[in-house]
């Protein structure tokens, strides 16, 4: 148990729709990332969130946003949902300190868009 | 670019030894990870490595070489539990630590 959770478990959306999908970090951690893993690859990284706001972020459109809250709990918003957007969505807490390098993963939320 | 590559799959027999080897090319390297993951699941944190050499955790070990880029895990005493994907993952930083993850290598553990 990681003190990290997400929600919901399960999501089905249809192509064009918009989605949220919750984190609620652990306790003191100022920082929150997300990661998209597609069946059979590893996590990729989408973006971090330090102090509530964007610190860095990978190789994805504009479509994916997200928001931290000041009580460590963070949300991914996805517009315009595609196929490919299909994925097991983990979010990924640490205490932020930047020489704290263990990033500690929820459970995950699995995405289907059909 | 990053890039970090580790073999697809392995099969091992309970009760022996098996190393999963990763090699990997990134920028601002500040250590390396590796998690296992249980189909559907999160991972969960193995190892972590930021100067050379061998570290040991029970049946699990992980070693690192800074100047060849490579690192591998040992796997010791395998059991049926072992069964899992396998994630090298390295954390680069610029201005903010980001992990960089290979696509996993999926161990297969048979009795």
């Amino acid at each position: 148990e990681t003190g990290v959770t997400q929600s919901p478990t399960h999501l089905i959306k249809t192509r064009g729709q918009q989605v949220t999908l919750r984190c609620s970090s652990q306790s003191g951690h100022n920082t929150v990332s997300w990661y998209q893993q597609a069946l059979g690859q590893g996590p990729q990284f989408i973006f971090q969130y330090y102090r509530e706001e964007e610190n860095g972020r990978g190789n994805f459109p504009p479509r994916f946003s997200g928001l931290q809250f000041p009580n460590y709990s963070s949300e991914l918003n996805v517009n315009a949902l595609e196929l490919d957007d299909s994925a097991l969505y983990l979010c990924a807490s640490s205490p932020g300190s930047y020489y704290s390098y263990e990033q500690y993963f929820g459970p995950g939320t699995r995405l289907t868009v059909t | 670019g990053q890039n970090i590559d580790q073999p697809t799959e392995m099969t091992a027999t309970e009760g022996a030894i098996v190393q999963i080897n990763c090699t990997y090319q990134t920028s601002g390297f500040n250590g390396l990870f590796w998690y296992q993951q249980h189909a559907g699941e999160a991972p969960t944190f193995l190892s972590y490595n930021v100067l050379d050499g061998l570290e040991e955790k029970g049946r699990f070990s992980s070693f690192l070489s800074r100047s060849k880029g490579y690192s591998y895990l040992l796997l010791k005493e395998l059991q049926m539990k072992d069964s899992a994907s396998y994630l090298c993952a390295v954390i680069i930083s610029g201005g903010y630590n980001k992990l960089i993850f290979g696509a996993g290598t999926r161990l297969a553990v048979h009795p």
